[in-house]
Formats: C-alpha cells, structure tokens, sequence
C-alpha cells in the first residue's frame, strides 16, 4: 500500500531564508503532485511533475522528483510572509493512476 | 464562474440526521472524487467516480453513498451522522493523472 511521508510537519522560519520540505513514499511511482492550502481555504495546485529527474519553479518555490530514490523536495527560496500556508504532496499510486495518496502536510509559518 | 462547486459550504446537523453534499464541475472532466480532511488536516480518499462509473471506493462505512448522476455531478449521501464524520469534505475533479485534480471550495461538517 503506498504510504507518503512529509517532514517536517510544521516548519517556522524567518522571511528571507531558504528551507526544503521533504516528500517520501513508498511505492513506485511517476505521478507527484504539490498543492497549497490555506486556513480555511480549499487546495491550490502548484506543481505537476511526471517524470524521474522533473523539475519545476514558480517564483520562490520549486518542486523537483527523484523517482528512483521516491523522494521530492519543495524548495524555497528566500521565503516571504505570504508563502505562509500549509503545503501537501501528493502522490499516484502507479496501479491506479486516478487515486492520489497525500502526505500529512507540512505547516509552513514565515515570520515577518 | 467556478471550476469545482460544492453546496454547502457549512452543515451543523445532529447526531442520527442524515444529509447530502453536492458537487458539481464545469471543466469537463471524466473523474470526480470525495476525499475527507479530518482536524488534523490530513486528507482521505474516499470515492472516485469515472463518467459516473465508481472506480474507486474506500475503507469507508456504508452510511456514505455517492452518487453520480452525470459525469459533472457527483453527490455524496451520508445516513445516521455520528460525531466522528465531523470534517471537511471536498470534491475534486481530474482530466487525468498528468494534470492534478481541482479541488472545491470544500464543506465543513459539524455534527452535535
């Protein structure tokens, strides 16, 4: 059964720094999905990434997929207050492709 | 005009009632699905429909029915509320697994 594992599961940092989160899971799969939420709120896609190696950037995140190792990484950079959110990966269980499997969440508060 | 619409947006019900969520999309998608975020945030599959086919059906008590009487329509029926099926429920809607789901504004259940 496909388990996904984010840490951290909640991160505060400063505005300005950079920090990753982290996305593991534990079956093969080409299909990883980041969305943004915030409180209260419904989820918002970031990223799509599709393929081992994919690398994707939208201003001061990007999401990047390593298959083989079944790991992704959600960078920022030089992080703002409004990047303050709650950010999920998601991914495909390969068997069937229509099924998505999220992470915890990591809750990212960025302090002014 | 909104992509992924559900109705409520709140419902407080008593323990024993029995409600309905409706969902609809206007993307022109063939897949449409439940999920359910508990207090910790953590989001569960709970039903998939394809072109009103249910593809995928979860672990899920028999007190939940979907139903879906179009492929833009997917309703999610749920019998005898308990106070455990307090949460917030989204509809989701995808065009395939290259291209992430859409997600609804979401329905937040209380039950007293």
């Amino acid at each position: 059964e496909l388990k996904v594992e984010q840490n951290p599961l909640f991160l505060s940092m400063q505005e300005g720094k950079n920090y990753t989160i982290y996305c593991n899971y534990s079956t093969t799969s080409d299909r990883l999905y980041w969305y943004r939420q915030d409180p209260g709120k419904s989820l918002e896609s970031l990223f799509v990434l599709l393929s081992n190696g994919a690398v994707k950037q939208e201003g001061r995140l990007m999401a990047s997929l390593d298959t083989k190792a079944r790991l992704s990484t959600l960078h920022i950079t030089a992080a703002v207050h409004d990047l303050s959110a709650t950010y999920f990966c998601a991914v495909a269980a390969t068997a069937a492709y229509d099924k998505i499997i999220f992470g915890k969440g990591t809750r990212l508060h960025i302090l002014p | 005009d909104t992509a992924v619409s559900q109705t409520p947006k709140y419902l407080v019900t008593q323990m024993g009632n029995d409600k309905s969520i409706k969902c609809e999309q206007n993307l022109g998608h063939d897949t449409m699905y439940w999920y359910k975020q508990d207090s910790k945030k953590f989001l569960k599959i709970m039903f998939s429909y394809n072109n009103k086919e249910l593809i995928i059906n979860e672990t899920v008590p028999n007190r939940f029915s979907p139903k879906s009487p179009d492929k833009a329509h997917l309703n999610l029926h749920i019998n005898s509320l308990e106070l455990g099926d307090s949460a917030v429920y989204f509809c989701a809607s995808s065009q395939g697994s290259g291209y992430g789901y859409t997600f609804g504004s979401g329905t937040r259940l209380t039950v007293v």
